[in-house]
């Protein structure tokens, strides 16, 4: 099942700052919280992870509270292609959990960019 | 180009006949997946590889049925058992199960009738 809680809806200005959240409040040591997106009709596309230092790519920016409890993706200057469904997922990297690494989608947040 | 092919985009069948789904990747991924997705859900594991000639059950596997007999297929077949088959079927794989990411296919949708 998956254990985090998103909007299901946001909307942002092209240009401006993104900033989607997620709260994972029952996150273990062992887990990272991933980030994907999946545009209408195409498969999912990983964007970030991290386990609880902010983590910057190419992409975004993630930035994780200091209890773990929840985390913020940040899309630096969104663009109309950033419109898509955004989904938040803790994972346990290291595979000795029960899940074994598997990623569980929920329903994610749909981010529509306006011009 | 390395990725993940999945053919074809669109497919239609009658109700009451297997169909099986392609998957090829050139990436050298050890793991495969197949997931299900339905409209404005998230997506749901149907089977996972993690090598040749090995593959476990996911969460929905009734109905489904997988082979690896190479590392850079892994073919889904939809039987006649799937009461609901009509969805969004997507593949993925990952350098090895359990840490790395998925990179995932562009996905097949599949229309029963």
């Amino acid at each position: 099942d998956a254990k985090t809680t998103q909007p299901p809806s946001m909307d942002c200005a092209e240009g401006r700052a993104a900033n989607l959240p997620c709260n994972h409040s029952t996150i273990s040591g062992n887990e990272y919280v991933y980030w994907y997106r999946q545009i209408h009709s195409q498969g999912p596309q990983y964007i970030i992870h991290g386990l609880k230092n902010n983590e910057t790519n190419e992409m975004a920016s993630l930035i994780i509270t200091e209890d773990r409890k929840s985390s913020t993706l940040i899309l630096p200057h969104a663009t109309l292609r950033d419109t898509a469904v955004y989904y938040c997922i803790v994972r346990d990297r290291t595979g000795r959990g029960s899940t074994l690494g598997r990623l569980y989608f929920g329903r994610g947040t749909q981010l529509t960019v306006w011009p | 180009d390395g990725g993940i092919t999945q053919s074809p985009k669109y497919l239609f069948r009658k109700e009451g006949q297997n169909v099986t789904l392609s998957c090829e990747q050139n990436l050298n991924h050890d793991a495969m997946y197949w997931y299900r997705q339905d409209p404005g859900q998230g997506l749901r594991l149907i089977y996972y590889s993690q090598i040749v000639n090995d593959f476990q059950k996911g969460d929905i596997a009734e109905g489904y049925s997988v082979s690896r007999e190479k590392k850079e297929s892994f073919p889904l077949t939809v039987t006649s058992a799937q009461k609901n088959p009509t969805a969004f079927y997507l593949c993925a794989s990952s350098l090895r199960d359990r840490g790395s990411e998925q990179y995932f296919g562009p996905g097949t949708r599949l229309t029963v009738t």
